[in-house]
């Protein structure tokens, strides 16, 4: 089982509506977790972090945690075409104290004009 | 916000030869940096966790003698791929974290090398 799951995609959604971007880990004591957007050819940006389980929101975007459910969201709203990257999903595991991050294979996304 | 800058942006060496990529923390202290590898259409992965002024901790299958990391100061660190092949062409990402406890979580990300091996 890999640590950090994504589904690969592509996601296609239109322009204007919600995107929602899923991501799975397995270490069950993780402690924080990660949004990056990364362009092609461009190294990732950070998008969102969050801690603790709920929502946290940030302009258009939305993490959402489920600890219980070893499960991390990304919502988008209002998807622009420029929104169109590939997410990587990222994650500290509790057994590492550098703070390394293990990076899902990410999901690409395709906002239609 | 934090930046970290990373040199060369990209490189093209003939095969057997050696490239040295540097990672600086512009405006802050990186006790730790981080180097990871991305191949096309793959996510990054870890090749190691550099740590200042002590030798780098390499991942499971990474070769120590063949990539480099020396982490001098709280603010460069370089990677050399020492007698490179085309197989080791890739995208070379460094990142670095903060030390100041309160920004310990946040990984900032240079802005990548692209090495060609021909």
């Amino acid at each position: 089982q890999k640590e950090v799951e994504q589904n690969s995609g592509p996601l296609s959604v239109p322009e204007g509506a919600i995107a929602s971007l899923n991501c799975t880990y397995s270490d069950r004591g993780s402690q924080s977790f990660f949004w990056y957007r990364q362009y092609s050819g461009k190294s990732p940006e950070l998008i969102m972090f969050i801690y603790s389980n709920g929502d946290k929101e940030d302009g258009r975007f939305t993490a959402q945690l489920n600890k219980a459910s070893q499960y991390v969201s990304l919502l988008i709203r209002d998807s622009q075409p420029s929104d169109s990257a590939t997410y990587l999903c990222a994650v500290n595991p509790a057994w590492d104290s550098s703070y390394k991050l293990i990076f899902g294979s990410g999901t690409r996304l395709l906002v239609r004009p | 916000g934090a930046v970290v800058s990373q040199h060369p942006s990209w490189v093209i060496c003939k095969s057997g030869t050696s490239v040295k990529i540097e990672c600086r923390s512009l405006d802050f202290q990186a006790t730790t940096m981080f180097w990871y590898r991305q191949f096309p259409k793959q996510s990054l992965m870890l090749m190691a966790t550099s740590n200042e002024g002590s030798k780098a901790t390499y991942e499971q299958g990474v070769e120590k003698d063949k990539f480099l990391i020396n982490h001098a100061s709280l603010t460069l660190s370089t990677l050399t791929v020492t007698s490179a092949h085309p197989e080791d062409s890739s995208f070379y990402i460094c990142s670095a974290r903060d030390r100041q406890v309160f920004r310990n979580t946040e990984a900032f990300f240079g802005q990548g090398t692209r090495l060609t091996v021909v």
